[in-house]
């Protein structure tokens, strides 16, 4: 199985310029989430997903758009990119069985600059 | 105040020591817990979850203290592929599944 697979793995922007990231997973998972990390920060929730065609925002959604259109992908849009945005991006996904011990697994991130 | 604080580190250590790691969360309503760990330039990928009586995987044991919203992680017989980051990481409960990452303790094993 592949899991969690995100592209691109590496992307460099302008300001201004829009980019979609992709995440796909083949677990048949309900959830799904994109995170951030940043040097000196603990990941943070931007967006997630609790079902096909539902989207939520979390913690730093300013920026960024969402969408789940298929239960096995989730895309994460950035409309127009700053310099603030430049970060790696971190997706993942978990089974939805109300048990809080569910871990969430992560793809291998992208790395994104805007300058 | 960070809902998930912990000891940026580094803990350098030799080969076969034992080391330990803490950390503490805010809020007490939390529901689970885990240690997860990340290699340089790589993903989160779980290493235990963290139960109220204290589990052991191998060298790894970790603790958790629900009334002094305490976290542990005791690593025995450090080898070199235990040096990576060590997250400690909460989840609210809810219906969301949603996670609060601490920042990492890097740990650096030294031969």
């Amino acid at each position: 199985n592949a899991g969690v697979t995100q592209t691109p793995k590496f992307r460099v922007l302008k300001t201004g310029q829009s980019m979609t990231l992709l995440c796909a997973q083949d677990m048949n998972h309900e959830y799904m989430y994109w995170y951030r990390q940043d040097p000196g920060m603990g990941l943070r929730l931007i967006h997630y997903s609790v079902g096909e065609g539902t989207t939520a925002k979390g913690e730093v959604p300013d920026g960024y758009n969402v969408s789940r259109l298929k239960k096995q992908n989730f895309l994460l849009g950035l409309e127009s990119a700053a310099p603030s945005q430049t970060s790696v991006y971190f997706c993942a996904s978990s089974y939805a069985t109300g048990d809080v011990n569910q871990p969430q697994h992560f793809g291998d991130g992208t790395r994104l600059s805007i300058l | 105040r960070k809902e998930v604080e912990q000891d940026p580190g580094p803990f350098n250590v030799p080969e076969g020591a034992t080391v330990a790691f803490n950390c503490t969360y805010s809020n007490s309503a939390s529901q689970s817990f885990f240690w997860y760990r990340q290699d340089c330039r790589k993903e989160p990928k779980l290493l235990m979850s963290v139960y109220s009586s204290g589990n052991e995987d191998g060298r790894f044991t970790a603790q958790l203290n629900r009334a002094s919203q305490y976290i542990s992680l005791l690593i025995r017989d450090s080898k070199l592929s235990d040096s990576a980051t060590y997250l400690c990481v909460v989840n609210l409960g809810g219906a969301t599944n949603k996670l609060i990452f601490g920042t990492g303790t890097l740990l650096a094993v030294q031969p």
